[in-house]
């Protein structure tokens, strides 16, 4: 099994509202990204929690605040966001470090966000 | 820094047609290749990957081979269909550090026409 499961599937939110977006695997992972996707565009990496700590910020706004709770679960809380954070924010998971080469990021299947 | 260069798309073939994608990495270490497709509408999957030169990853009747001389990782597929159409990204991990961050190519459409 190989799977990585997002909720909500759809989000729409004001300016001044705050939300929170929820992704969770249950394969043992240790290694769990946030990416952001616009409009035929590649991923674009926002946040890596390694062993459930911080690893990697990618110079990422504070409107956009990642949580990782335990191994299975990853958060990414939102408030203030502006029309153009509107995209396709997809979580993944990965063996992590130990996996060395055969690390493999798996993905789910995102959270479109709409910022009115 | 490390990159990835994919032909440009969109590219639509005719159903059973044979399917080549172009995929180019530059890389300082020996990085995994990775193909990706996203179906409309949905995330990323795994379509195979490769982790040594030479290596042969397949899936689904896609193939793509690991060229360390050319450093490259076409995609190919005999016989496409029409569920075949979707947005194809090559990618290549590299460990730095802790993790193994993914570069990603600018993706292409495949358009499949019955």
């Amino acid at each position: 099994d190989t799977e990585v499961t997002q909720t909500p599937k759809h989000l729409v939110m004001g300016m001044t509202n705050k939300k929170s977006l929820k992704c969770e695997q249950h394969m043992g992972h240790r290694a769990m990204y946030w990416y952001k996707q616009k409009a035929k565009k590649p991923p674009e990496l926002m946040f890596v929690y390694s062993y459930e700590k911080l690893s990697i910020n990618e110079s990422v706004p504070s409107r956009f605040s990642p949580e990782c709770p335990n191994s299975s679960l990853l958060n990414l809380h939102l408030h203030a966001l502006q029309p153009e954070d509107s995209a396709l924010y997809l979580c993944a998971s990965s063996q992590g470090i130990f996996a060395g080469v055969f690390d493999t990021q798996y993905f789910g299947p995102g959270t479109r966000l709409t910022v009115l | 820094g490390d990159s990835v260069t994919q032909m440009e798309g969109p590219v639509t073939l005719s159903e059973e047609a044979f399917l080549t994608i172009n995929c180019t990495y530059t890389a300082t270490g020996y990085p995994s290749l990775f193909w990706y497709v996203q179906y409309p509408g949905e995330g990323l999957q795994l379509l195979l990957k490769a982790t040594k030169a030479d290596d042969k990853g397949s899936n689904k009747g896609f193939e793509a081979t690991y060229r360390k001389e050319t450093t490259s990782f076409h995609l190919e597929k005999g016989s496409v269909q029409v569920s075949d159409s979707a947005v194809y990204f090559c990618a290549l991990s590299d460990r730095t550090g802790a993790n193994s961050k993914l570069t990603f190519g600018k993706g292409i459409t495949l358009s499949v026409r019955p």
